[in-house]
């Protein structure tokens, strides 16, 4: 199975601050890399799918890059709405697996 | 506005069994493939099965030959029928829909999720 691994665990950070989740496959996976977020109490909401293609609806202030092995997931200027845990999500192979999540405090 | 409706969840003893629906509204159901994903707070997110629009059918090691995805598209309801009950599959079971993207699976939006609970 494709491991995927986090970075960092957990992150504090303000409202207005530009931040960055990297998260690394153990093999390489090109482009098939999908970003989530999971506010409390609710099921998980795709924003970025395909590494870089930002989900319909989603704000701008989204982005992801990467390929290969190696992905980013930037939030450009953090709103009150974004504080809670991003999941990546490979989907190269089956069993598409989750990182571990990276929880973004306040 | 799509919406996927899950139910089904309890408790349920180990070696028992239940059955999830997910109740889908809002798109062409028969068109995307779907997926169910199950959240417990050691493991996290772990995908467990899909189902392509074509009647395609993958599932994780981990609930192969115990677990049966299918979906009833005059009905616009994706099940998973779930035997032979473990303790480690307690956890809060989603479904959710395929983007659609050709070549590039993800999953968008989910439901609410329906807590399966397996205990003596």
């Amino acid at each position: 199975d494709i491991e995927l691994t986090q970075s960092p665990s957990s992150l504090s950070a303000s409202v207005g601050d530009r931040v960055t989740i990297t998260c690394r496959a153990s093999q390489s996976i090109s482009n098939h890399l999908n970003w989530y977020h999971q506010r409390p109490g609710k099921a998980p909401k795709l924003l970025i799918y395909a590494a870089s293609n930002l989900q319909s609806g989603v704000p701008s202030r989204f982005s992801g890059s990467g390929s290969g092995t190696d992905f980013t997931l930037t939030i450009s200027s953090l709103q009150p709405e974004d504080f809670a845990i991003y999941y990546c999500q490979q989907s190269y192979d089956i069993p598409y697996t989750f990182g571990q999540g990276t929880n973004l405090e306040i | 506005e799509v919406q996927l409706l899950e139910s089904g969840g309890g408790l349920v003893q180990p070696g028992g069994s239940l059955r999830l629906s997910c109740a889908a509204s809002g798109f062409a159901f028969s068109d995307y493939a779907m997926t169910w994903v199950r959240q417990t707070p050691g493991k996290g997110l772990e995908w467990i099965s899909r189902l392509s629009h074509r009647g395609g059918t993958y599932y994780a090691d981990s609930v192969k030959g115990r677990f049966t995805i299918s979906r009833d598209n005059s009905k616009n309801t994706l099940y998973l029928q779930m035997n032979s009950l473990r303790v480690e599959d307690t956890a809060l079971y989603y479904c959710a829909k395929d983007t659609g993207v050709r070549g590039f699976p993800a999953f968008d939006p989910w439901g609410q999720g329906t807590l399966v609970t397996v205990s003596s």
